[in-house]
């Protein structure tokens, strides 16, 4: 089992400028979810999908889009890439949220916008 | 609106020490609690996860507490060590929004 994979580990864009970060899992997991962590303060939700094909909206999604178009893949796409985004962004996964479901994290990828 | 809150937000002690985190969330309408460890630079790992019909969990020298009518859990360390210096982040699942509260960040002192 891999777990929870995120490519890249880094990326520099530029002001924007769009680009898709990977996350995929082979835990079978219903629920996938992208958050975004930023200094001094806790993860926040960005996007958030309960099975292939649904996707719902979190905290913060604006300027992110997402699909699930397999269990195993949710991509994240910066559609044009803002200094505001420079941030560390975390794909997690689970069976789902409720009663003993735990969440998995992925490594996260550094992205930094100029 | 649902928030997180973690106090203090740094801690430092002494190998040895027992010592006691704090988590604080409104709306006790909670599916579940989970707290994290996450190393500088690293993801995070899961350390115990508490249901909405449970008070507490344990594992090792781990201990979560709930206490969903007051809004609060503390993650107890007991007999702290150098390894257990990282950030701790409590999160809490509100139907599909789960939010994270700010971390701790740990330093045990040889």
């Amino acid at each position: 089992n891999a777990g929870v994979t995120q490519t890249p580990k880094f990326q520099v864009l530029k002001t924007g400028q769009s680009m898709t970060l990977q996350c995929a899992q082979d835990m079978n997991h219903e629920y996938m979810s992208w958050y975004r962590q930023d200094p001094g303060m806790g993860l926040r939700l960005i996007h958030y999908s309960v099975g292939a094909g649904i996707t719902d909206q979190g905290e913060v999604p604006n300027g992110y889009n997402v699909s699930r178009s397999t269990t195993e893949d949710f991509p994240l796409r910066l559609l044009s890439a803002a200094p505001s985004q420079t941030s560390v962004y975390f794909c997690a996964s689970s069976y789902g949220l409720g009663g003993g479901y735990e969440q998995y994290f992925g490594p996260g990828t550094r992205l930094t916008v100029t | 609106k649902q928030e997180v809150t973690q106090i203090p937000a740094a801690l430092s002690v002494p190998e040895g020490e027992n010592l006691v985190l704090n988590c604080s969330f409104t709306d006790s309408a909670i599916y579940n609690l989970q707290w994290f460890r996450q190393d500088p630079g690293k993801g995070l790992t899961s350390l115990l996860l508490i249901q909405s019909s449970q008070r507490e969990q344990t594992s090792g020298r781990l201990n979560a507490s709930l206490d969903k009518s007051s809004g609060r859990s503390t993650l107890y360390i007991a007999a702290s060590q150098p390894g257990d210096s990282a950030t701790y982040l409590c999160a809490v699942n509100w139907d599909n929004d789960m939010r994270f509260g700010a971390g701790t960040r740990l330093t045990v002192k040889p």
